[in-house]
């Protein structure tokens, strides 16, 4: 089945850093991509998706771009905010259409 | 977007007791409803997947005597955890989607077991 593996944190960050999460996954045929992000005491909220090879997700300055030929869906930003703070998940979607997660990598930025 | 709740939030019972959590899509009708665990510092893992007015499918390895699942509507969905025990200690979250639109999640259950 399908599985994701993303990069562990935690990750301290100051304010206007660049950021980038890692995700890479393994999958049969070809999965849709996300990044949700679990703001402190909320539950996951869908941040950005892909569905084909080479698009690019984007939202609220985060992108990834859906890299067939590394098997990857890497998250950045250009400049992370005090708000940017939660748990990001990178996740999987195939046929099924269940979503398989990683691990969740916790981001946390400082004034 | 669509909201998704949970009830209640955290719940803290005595070993071989049973307890039931909620989860209500509050402006929506779900066809759909997942549950999740999460342990500590692990990712979410799918449970099961109800969909209304039928039997949940439940994923391998998930004991469906144990977590009892019901949908018996478009907006509530229940998981009952059977004769509770210490190893039953998790976070529980539930998602639903319309169709096959984007799935809403709420914001767990943490789940306590003495």
């Amino acid at each position: 089945g399908n599985s994701v593996t993303q990069m562990e944190g935690p990750v301290t960050l100051s304010e206007e850093a660049f950021l980038t999460i890692n995700c890479t996954y393994t999958a049969t045929g070809y999965p849709s991509l996300f990044w949700y992000v679990q703001y402190p005491g909320e539950g996951l909220q869908l941040l950005l998706k892909a569905t084909k090879a080479d698009d690019k997700g984007s939202n609220k300055g985060f992108e990834a771009t859906y890299r067939k030929e590394t098997t990857s869906f890497h998250l950045e930003k250009g400049s992370v905010q005090v708000s940017d703070s939660a748990v990001y998940f990178c996740a999987t979607q195939g046929g099924s259409e269940k979503l398989v997660f990683g691990k969740g990598t916790k981001l946390t930025v400082n004034p | 977007g669509a909201v998704v709740s949970q009830h209640p939030s955290w719940v803290i019972c005595k070993s071989g007791t049973s307890v039931k959590i909620e989860c209500r899509s509050l402006d929506f009708q779900a066809t759909t409803m997942f549950w999740y665990r999460q342990f500590p510092k692990q990712s979410l893992m799918l449970m099961a997947t109800s969909n209304e007015g039928s039997k949940a499918t439940y994923e391998q390895g998930v004991e469906k005597d144990k977590f009892l699942i019901n949908h018996a509507s478009l907006t509530l969905s229940t998981l009952t955890v059977t004769s509770a025990h210490p190893e039953d200690s998790s976070f529980y979250i539930c998602s639903a989607r319309l169709v096959h639109n984007e799935q809403f999640f709420g914001p767990g259950t943490r789940l306590t077991v003495l």
